[in-house]
C-alpha cells in the first residue's frame, strides 16, 4: 500500500510540449511539495502546498504550475518544456508544519526526459 | 558559501570498516538536523535526526557541532547494504516542520566485498 504515488514513472516528451505529473498521498498529511532532482543529484524544492494554500514558491519558472485538488494531492503542470526540464521530480509529504521530525515521506519519483 | 555542503565522494570502503562523513551548514540559525539516505535511482528516506547531544542508531551514530556549524555519520561494521548516497539535510524554518529543508548534494558510500 504506497504512503505517495506519483504518475507517470517515466515520461519522454519533445520541447515545447505541455505535461503533467499526478501525486497522491494516503498517509492524511497536510504539506505536499514538489522537489526536482537533476542531473548532478542535487534535490532542490519547487513548491510545498498546507491545506491547499502555497506556502512555498522557490525561484521556479512560472511554466511550472502546481495544482491541488484536495489535500492529498499535489499535481504539477508544466507547460512549453525546455531541455533543462530533463529531471526526477518527486512528489513528497509531511506532517503538520510545526512539528519537529522534519521528515518527508517521498514517491518513486517521475524521470522527465525533454528531447 | 553554499549552504550545506558534503564531499560528494565516492567513499570506497572494505565491508565491515568504519566510514565517517561531514555535512557544513551556513547558517548559524539552523534549527534542527537529519541524515538521509538515497539509494540509486530511488527516492531518498530519512535514516535518523540529528541531536544536539548526538545520537546512535544501531551501527549508525549522528553528532552534531553547532560552534563548527557541522554534523557527522558514523558508520560502524559497514555492510554491502549501506552502499547508497546520504543527504545531509538542514531546516532552516522557525518552527520546526518540513517546510525549511535544504538538502546537500549527497556523499556517495560504495561498501566494497
Amino acid at each position: 500500500d504506497t504512503a505517495v504515488s506519483q504518475t507517470p514513472k517515466y515520461l519522454v516528451t519533445q520541447m515545447g510540449n505541455d505535461k503533467s505529473i499526478k501525486c497522491e498521498q494516503n498517509l492524511g498529511h497536510d504539506t505536499m511539495y514538489w522537489y526536482k532532482q537533476d542531473s548532478k543529484k542535487f534535490l532542490k524544492i519547487m513548491f510545498s502546498y498546507n491545506n491547499k494554500e502555497l506556502i512555498i514558491n522557490e525561484t521556479v519558472p512560472n511554466r511550472f504550475s502546481p495544482k491541488s485538488p484536495d489535500k492529498a494531492h499535489l499535481n504539477l503542470h508544466i507547460n512549453s518544456l525546455e531541455l533543462g526540464d530533463s529531471a526526477v521530480y518527486f512528489c513528497a509529504s509531511s506532517q503538520d508544519r510545526g512539528h519537529d521530525t522534519g521528515e518527508l515521506f517521498f514517491g518513486e519519483g517521475s524521470r522527465l526526459t525533454v528531447l | 558559501r553554499k549552504e550545506v555542503e558534503q564531499d560528494p565522494g565516492p567513499f570506497n570502503v572494505p565491508e565491515g570498516a568504519t566510514v565517517a562523513f561531514n555535512c557544513t551548514y551556513s547558517n548559524s540559525a539552523s534549527q534542527s538536523f537529519f541524515w538521509y539516505r538515497q539509494d540509486c535511482r530511488k527516492e531518498p528516506k530519512l535514516l535518523m535526526s540529528v541531536y544536539s547531544s548526538g545520537n546512535e542508531d544501531g551501527r549508525f551514530t549522528a553528532q552534531l557541532n553547532r560552534a563548527s556549524q557541522y554534523i557527522s555519520l558514523l558508520i560502524r561494521d559497514s555492510k554491502l547494504s549501506d552502499s547508497a548516497t546520504y543527504l545531509c539535510v538542514v531546516n532552516l524554518g522557525s518552527g520546526g516542520g518540513a517546510d525549511g529543508l535544504t538538502f546537500g548534494k549527497g556523499t556517495h558510500l560504495i561498501i566494497q566485498p
